[in-house]
């Protein structure tokens, strides 16, 4: 069983609403990472943190804010998405950030009507 | 990005058959490679890794093979079960970078 929780497991959320993803990872690790997944395509790295700060963002609009106050939690607040933001939203962790295995939690499925 | 890909996008083999999913990757400064495994309404499970220092490694009914040569990564699943059936799909890292690239996948079907 993952070391790495993510609620909820499935959101439906309108263009307008805000809501925030949490992430969850109980395995010591000292880096966590977001990813999206969408059908037929490569993970896309979104944000990388390592010991609690920001130490990657890949060109991800605005609307995608992450914030992460431990290096056990990472919270991905989202506000006026679009229907392409329609995704699996993966969270992962590694020991650090130059450390090689990262260990995926279950994800996120968003749906933005 | 990295050419991370697969030869094929689905492979279908009967239980108790060997499977063999394979990964071409573009970068020769590749050094380190994963495989994951990805069910139906779950998140990408690590299965095996290898660097670029080896040619074989292998795991409990799994091996991967690496082929520097011609850049080539296979992971080949023995005794095929149903609970084999998933997305595969490999990543690889880059010498001097930190982070993962990953493949679009292979999807397992395994016919009872």
């Amino acid at each position: 069983e993952t070391g790495v929780t993510q609620t909820p497991r499935h959101l439906v959320m309108g263009m307008t609403n805000k809501k925030s993803l949490k992430c969850e990872q109980h395995l010591g690790h000292n880096a966590m990472y977001w990813y999206k997944q969408s059908a037929k395509k490569p993970l896309e790295l979104m944000f990388v943190y390592s010991l609690e700060e920001r130490v990657e963002n890949n060109s991800v609009p605005s609307r995608f804010s992450p914030e992460c106050p431990n290096s056990s939690h990472l919270f991905l607040h989202l506000h006026t998405l679009q229907p392409e933001d329609s995704a699996l939203y993966l969270c992962a962790s590694s020991e650090d950030w130059v450390t090689d295995t990262q260990y995926f939690g279950p994800g996120t499925r968003l749906t933005v009507l | 990005g990295e050419s991370v890909g697969l030869h094929l996008p689905t492979l279908s083999v009967q239980e108790g058959d060997n499977s063999i999913i394979n990964c071409a990757y573009s970068n020769s400064a590749s050094d380190y490679f994963i495989w994951y495994k990805q069910e139906s309404g779950k998140g990408p499970q690590f299965i095996i890794d290898i660097r670029s220092n080896m040619d074989k490694r292998q795991g409990q009914r799994v091996t991967v093979l690496l082929n520097k040569t011609v850049k080539h990564l296979s992971l080949q699943i023995a005794a095929t079960q149903p609970g084999d059936s998933a997305v595969y799909f490999c990543a690889e890292k880059i010498t001097g970078a930190n982070n993962l690239f990953f493949g679009t996948g292979t999807r397992l079907t395994v016919i009872p």
